[in-house]
């Protein structure tokens, strides 16, 4: 049973377009948090949230927490193909530790 | 600028083989954490350790052992190597605090036959 739902779990669209992504839970989290990951890397830390309703934005990236604090959602205005990678959402419970969903892959198609 | 390094990048063992997979920071955090990613199915949490001398299980601890005797140092054990430890396995540090960022380490990729 995965406690954090990504979707859409792959993503191909063209340079230009936009597109969201989705985190969801039935557990309440204490901060929710985006990372990256390119191939053979590890995961980068994009943006950590942490009130319900909490919006963040990074450049052409914005992400948003729920009122609930169950789920949370990642906007990417205007696509390049440097954003193609993987993202994984990841709620925090206690001591710091992280419970990842599945990730989406996305590729931006130039 | 190290931050957090693995060894090996990559190792084929066979059935019920055993290895260790080292990971060492130099950001002097107190928190690491060893996870292990699986096509389609995100970061899983084998252990953690808040510190020298002190670990804990994750999420899928099963057939794997860990020690920490330094700040540095965390290194993960299989012991008897099954197919279905075949993973990329991610090592992390972080301060502890809520909110914090953790720094992970480029990976291993290991392939048990």
């Amino acid at each position: 049973t995965q406690l954090l739902e990504q979707s859409p779990q792959f993503l191909s669209i063209q340079e230009g377009e936009n597109l969201t992504v989705y985190c969801n839970s039935s557990s309440v989290f204490s901060s929710l948090q985006w990372y990256r990951q390119e191939p053979g890397e590890g995961p980068v830390l994009l943006v950590t949230v942490v009130t319900g309703g909490e919006v963040k934005k990074l450049k052409r990236l914005t992400f948003q927490f729920g009122d609930a604090r169950k789920d949370s959602s990642l906007h990417i205005t205007a696509a390049q193909p440097g954003d193609t990678g993987l993202y994984l959402c990841a709620g925090e419970r206690g001591a710091q530790k992280l419970v990842f969903g599945q990730g989406t892959r996305l590729t931006i198609n130039p | 600028n190290a931050g957090v390094t693995q060894t090996p990048k990559f190792r084929i063992l066979k059935i019920g083989q055993s290895m260790t997979l080292q990971c060492t920071q130099d950001m002097n955090h107190n928190y690491m954490y060893w996870y292990r990613q699986d096509p389609g199915m995100g970061l899983k949490l084998i252990y953690y350790s808040v510190g020298a001398g002190i670990t804990d299980k994750g999420e899928v601890p099963n057939g794997y052992n860990v020690s920490r005797s330094t700040t540095e140092d965390f290194p993960l054990r299989l012991e008897l190597a099954a197919p279905s430890q075949t993973s990329v396995y991610f090592c992390a540090s972080g301060g502890g605090r809520f909110q914090e960022t953790q720094y992970f380490g480029p990976g291993t990729r290991l392939l048990v036959l």
